[in-house]
């Protein structure tokens, strides 16, 4: 069945580095989601990306699709401490009139500040 | 307007029972999906209900079922309680809409329910 991994699946940094996450499906995906989960909270929505080779920005994160929509990342530059938590990318798997949404396995953030 | 809402919060169950697990949807939603949460798996797709239909299913086996109710509201139950079936169940509720593709749609998730089967 289709898969979508995410690497790596946990980062620690220094407040004010960087942080990427990779997401990469096994299959093509009609379009990508980002999700952030607080430790002990629940996911939130964060974007969504659907046209091949799109960037978006907010603020400090910046979003990607691949070209080939089977990969995306997140990168986050100058880290904070609010940015601690689970980020989980989420593609939408094709087939059929409707279709789901495929969780990938999520990147642990840990910021030491 | 209020979040999602899931009843209860925690629940603990031996192996073999069953347990029926309450999500109550963002008002005017008509789609909720679950999902199952482990340390290990991450975030599984149980289900999704539109409309008080199922129209995507995830794999896992049919000791997990779920419906839904006229005004939205969704219920999930799970059979014959396993070990392995203790996770963080969670529930999300969107404004997907009959011809829109589920997967275009924002996940508002609720608080979930702690299942720990002993």
């Amino acid at each position: 069945g289709q898969q979508v991994m995410q690497i790596p699946q946990y980062q620690h940094v220094q407040e004010g580095e960087d942080f990427t996450t990779y997401c990469n499906s096994s299959t093509t995906l009609s379009n990508i989601q980002w999700y952030k989960q607080r430790p002990g909270g629940h996911p939130v929505f964060l974007i969504q990306l659907v046209k091949s080779g799109e960037v978006k920005k907010q603020k400090r994160l910046t979003f990607q699709f691949g070209e080939a929509k089977k990969n995306s990342s997140l990168h986050i530059t100058a880290t904070q401490t609010t940015d601690v938590g689970t980020y989980f990318c989420a593609g939408g798997s094709y087939g059929g009139a409707t279709n789901k949404l495929i969780f990938g396995t999520g990147t642990l953030l840990a910021v030491q500040p | 307007k209020a979040g999602v809402t899931q009843t209860p919060r925690y629940l603990i169950k031996t192996r073999g029972q069953q347990v029926t697990l309450s999500c109550s949807p963002i008002s005017g939603h008509r789609s909720v999906s679950w999902y199952q949460q482990t340390p290990g798996q991450g975030l599984q797709f149980l289900f999704e209900y539109f409309s008080e239909t199922q129209r995507n299913k995830g794999n896992f086996p049919g000791r997990f079922s779920g419906r839904q109710f006229s005004n939205s509201r969704s219920e999930m139950n799970v059979s014959t309680l396993e070990l392995g079936d203790s996770a963080l169940y969670l529930c999300a509720s969107s404004s997907a809409t009959g011809d829109s593709l589920s997967s275009y749609n924002e996940q508002f998730f609720g608080p979930g329910t702690r299942l720990t089967v002993l």
